[in-house]
C-alpha cells in the first residue's frame, strides 16, 4: 500500500512552459485535493475532487486545470508557468469529507516547482 | 476573520517540558479536528484526531476540543528533538481548513 504518490518530486521550469503534475493514490478513496504551499505559508487549496469526472476549484485555481477520469489517478495541469506558481504541491486523498471518522487527508510527498 | 488561528511562534520549549499549541477556529459546523506534523521539506502528516468535547490521549500527545470555545489545542508530554516541527490544525466541517502552523522547537 504505497498510499499518495506524486511525480516528479522538483522541476524547473521556464516561463510559459507547461507541464502536468502526478498524483495517484491506491487507497480507493473518492476525495482528491491540490494544495499549494508557499515558504513559510500554509495550504492552499487549489482544486478538489469528489470522484472520477467531478472536479471544482479551490481558494486558489488560476492558471492550472485538472481532470479525474479514474478513482486513483488525479493530475494537476499547469499552463503558461509564471513565477508567482514557484511553489510546492501536494495532493491528498480522504476516503469522506464533512467531518467524521475517515475524513482525515493523506499527503503525498509533494512536487517542488520552480519556474525562472 | 480567519477560518482557522493558530499562534506561527516559533515556540521553543526545553527537551523533556510541555508543549503547548492552540488553534480557534470560526466555522461552528465544524465536526472534526485533525493536528497535523510536518516536517521541514516534507508533507504533512496526521498524528490526532478529535470528535468530541474533552481530552484525548495517544502516546506523548493529548488533543483537547471545546466546541462551545471553538478552540482546540495538542499538548506533546516529555518533547523530544524529533518533536521540532510545524504543527498544523484542521477542522472540518462542510469544508477542510489548515492552519498555517505553529513552528515548535525543543531544544536539546
Amino acid at each position: 500500500n504505497a498510499g499518495v504518490t506524486q511525480t516528479p518530486k522538483f522541476r524547473i521550469l521556464k516561463i510559459g512552459q507547461s507541464m502536468t503534475l502526478q498524483c495517484t493514490q491506491d487507497m480507493n478513496h473518492n476525495y482528491m485535493y491540490w494544495y499549494r504551499q508557499d515558504p513559510g505559508m500554509g495550504l492552499k487549496l487549489i482544486y478538489y475532487s469528489v470522484g472520477a469526472g467531478i472536479t471544482d476549484k479551490g481558494e486558489v485555481p488560476n492558471g492550472y486545470n485538472v481532470s479525474r477520469s479514474t478513482t486513483e489517478d488525479f493530475p494537476l495541469r499547469l499552463e503558461l508557468a509564471a513565477p508567482s506558481q514557484t511553489s510546492v504541491y501536494f495532493c491528498a486523498s480522504s476516503r469522506r469529507t464533512s467531518g467524521g471518522p475517515g475524513s482525515e487527508q493523506f499527503f503525498g510527498p509533494g512536487t517542488r516547482l520552480t519556474v525562472l | 476573520q480567519k477560518e482557522v488561528e493558530q499562534n506561527s511562534g516559533p515556540l521553543s520549549v526545553p527537551e523533556g517540558a510541555i508543549a503547548s499549541l492552540n488553534c480557534t477556529y470560526s466555522d461552528r459546523g465544524s465536526q472534526s479536528f485533525f493536528w497535523y506534523r510536518q516536517y521541514s521539506g516534507k508533507s504533512p502528516e496526521l498524528i490526532m484526531s478529535i470528535y468530541s468535547n474533552g481530552d484525548k490521549e495517544d502516546g506523548r500527545f493529548t488533543a483537547q476540543l471545546n466546541k462551545a470555545s471553538q478552540y482546540v489545542s495538542l499538548l506533546i508530554r516529555d518533547s523530544q528533538p524529533s518533536d521540532s516541527a510545524t504543527y498544523l490544525c484542521a477542522p472540518v466541517g462542510n469544508q477542510f481548513y489548515f492552519g498555517t502552523g505553529t513552528s515548535l522547537t525543543v531544544i536539546p
